[in-house]
């Protein structure tokens, strides 16, 4: 069982935004800003797309956008393209073990 | 740019123990951590463990007794060995590059490892 919880799928039309979220504990991430988000493509090596909650690595699209609110932390995908589709993951430090932890992921479908 | 080149046996049998290797080039061991991540089948990413260019290392609480993380400096190489593998243990596992506040911004292409009689 994954220590953060994502919702399993979402899925949403080209051109519309979603968001992603991602809740932990306060553990996890509750007075944390080491909240990062991951893009896998099957059969591609995982993107960065975010780290340190809110900002974007250099190459990394101004659609992808993170936030954090308490034990919640959110990435939002704006003006979505089909190859957008793919699995999404957050992960954490986590305070009390002194590793990260992952989300169980969430795969978004672009319809 | 880093790359990391994965390397290792892909098949074994339950009670084996799986030996991996990474590679890094075009940068440094220095000022990172360098982390062990798999993949399960249809499952999510699993942070197995984590170890610096001094060999420094925190490893999965569920996961601990049975890792051995191990770098070599001067191959410019980080190493991991988990024993007693079973069918649980089948997955992809990842090589990678892990930044001073815990975001991975290198990853290796990975290895997939099965377990099997």
């Amino acid at each position: 069982q994954s220590a953060l919880t994502q919702p399993a799928s979402l899925s949403a039309s080209p051109g519309q935004s979603i968001t992603i979220s991602c809740t932990g504990t306060n553990t996890d991430f509750g007075t944390s800003d080491f909240v990062s988000w991951y893009q896998l493509h099957p059969d591609k090596a995982p993107q960065l797309l975010i780290y340190d909650v809110t900002e974007r690595p250099s190459g990394i699209s101004g659609r992808f956008s993170g936030s954090k609110s308490g034990n919640t932390a959110s990435l939002t995908i704006s003006g979505l393209q089909p190859d957008d589709e793919a699995d999404y993951y957050c992960s954490s430090y986590t305070s009390n073990d002194r590793f990260i932890v992952f989300g169980g992921g969430t795969k978004l479908t672009v319809l | 740019q880093v790359q990391l080149k994965q390397g290792g046996t892909g098949l074994l049998k339950p009670s084996e123990t799986l030996s991996l290797t990474c590679g890094v080039s075009g940068g440094s061991l220095s000022g990172y951590y360098w982390a062990w991540i798999r993949q399960p089948p249809g499952r999510g990413l699993e942070w197995i463990g984590h170890i610096d260019q001094g060999g420094s290392t925190n490893s999965n609480p569920s996961l601990k007794s049975r890792i051995i993380m191990s770098v070599d400096p001067s191959k410019k190489q980080v190493s991991l060995k988990l024993s007693f593998m079973t069918a649980a243990d089948t997955a992809l596992y990842y090589c990678a590059r892990v930044l001073a506040k815990y975001s991975i911004d290198v990853w290796g292409k990975g290895t997939t490892v099965t377990v099997s009689s």
